[in-house]
């Protein structure tokens, strides 16, 4: 029972740079998201997706792109990687988008940009 | 807008004594979920305990216990018997009842020591 499965775990990139954070989970959820964990700052909503082609913005999308062609994987895209981005991210997925789907969440993925 | 603060950005306890984590939030909903999670070193995010604003009744898990106010809009967690385990970031969420709002604090670091 994986779960929610991040990968990399650790990723280092020069600014300019693009790469994209995997995200797959495999309990059928419709909703997904993509969260940024900076230092005082708590977690924070980047992207967020509600089903299989459908995304939305959350509260810092600026700088990131996401997808979702499929129900089980969610990856989100840093097209020009900037140092504001160097920061932990967390993908987490819930049954629906109802409020009393507790979210389970992957590891997380520690971005740094130099 | 909503809001969720913990203004106790650190707090220290010794094994087997009771903590209690401040978290207030701002809302003008009248239906929503409380969550409060645990983020150990290993910087997975655990879910501790939720609890709908319907309920009157407030929520248990073991050792872990929340202190309800709605009208004083206050979601404190309690930790009895603390253990070296515990030492972790907790972090208190609020969602709305239509599921556009997950909104997380900053966090509490609680360090449990022997």
């Amino acid at each position: 029972n994986a779960g929610v499965t991040q990968t990399p775990k650790f990723q280092v990139l020069k600014t300019g740079q693009s790469m994209t954070l995997q995200c797959a989970q495999d309990m059928n959820h419709e909703y997904m998201s993509w969260y940024r964990q900076d230092p005082g700052m708590g977690l924070r909503l980047i992207h967020y997706s509600v089903g299989a082609g459908i995304t939305d913005q959350g509260e810092v999308p600026n700088g990131y792109n996401v997808s979702r062609s499929t129900t089980e994987d969610f990856p989100l895209r840093l097209l020009s990687a900037a140092p504001s981005q160097t920061s932990v991210y967390f993908c987490a997925s819930s049954q629906d988008r109802r409020y009393d789907s507790p979210l389970h969440f992957g590891n997380g993925t520690r971005l740094t940009v130099t | 807008a909503q809001t969720v603060t913990q203004s106790q950005p650190e707090m220290s306890v010794q094994e087997a004594e009771t903590v209690t984590l401040s978290c207030t939030y701002d809302t003008s909903e009248n239906n929503y979920y409380l969550f409060w999670y645990k983020q150990p070193p290993s910087r997975q995010m655990i879910l501790v305990i939720r609890q709908e604003a319907y309920k009157q009744q407030n929520a248990t898990e073991n050792r872990f216990s929340v202190n309800f106010q709605k009208a004083a809009k206050s979601f404190s967690l309690k930790i009895s018997d603390s253990q070296l385990g515990d030492t972790a970031m907790y972090f208190c969420a609020f969602i709305n009842q239509a599921g556009t709002a997950l909104i997380f604090g900053k966090g509490t670091t609680l360090s449990v020591s022997s």
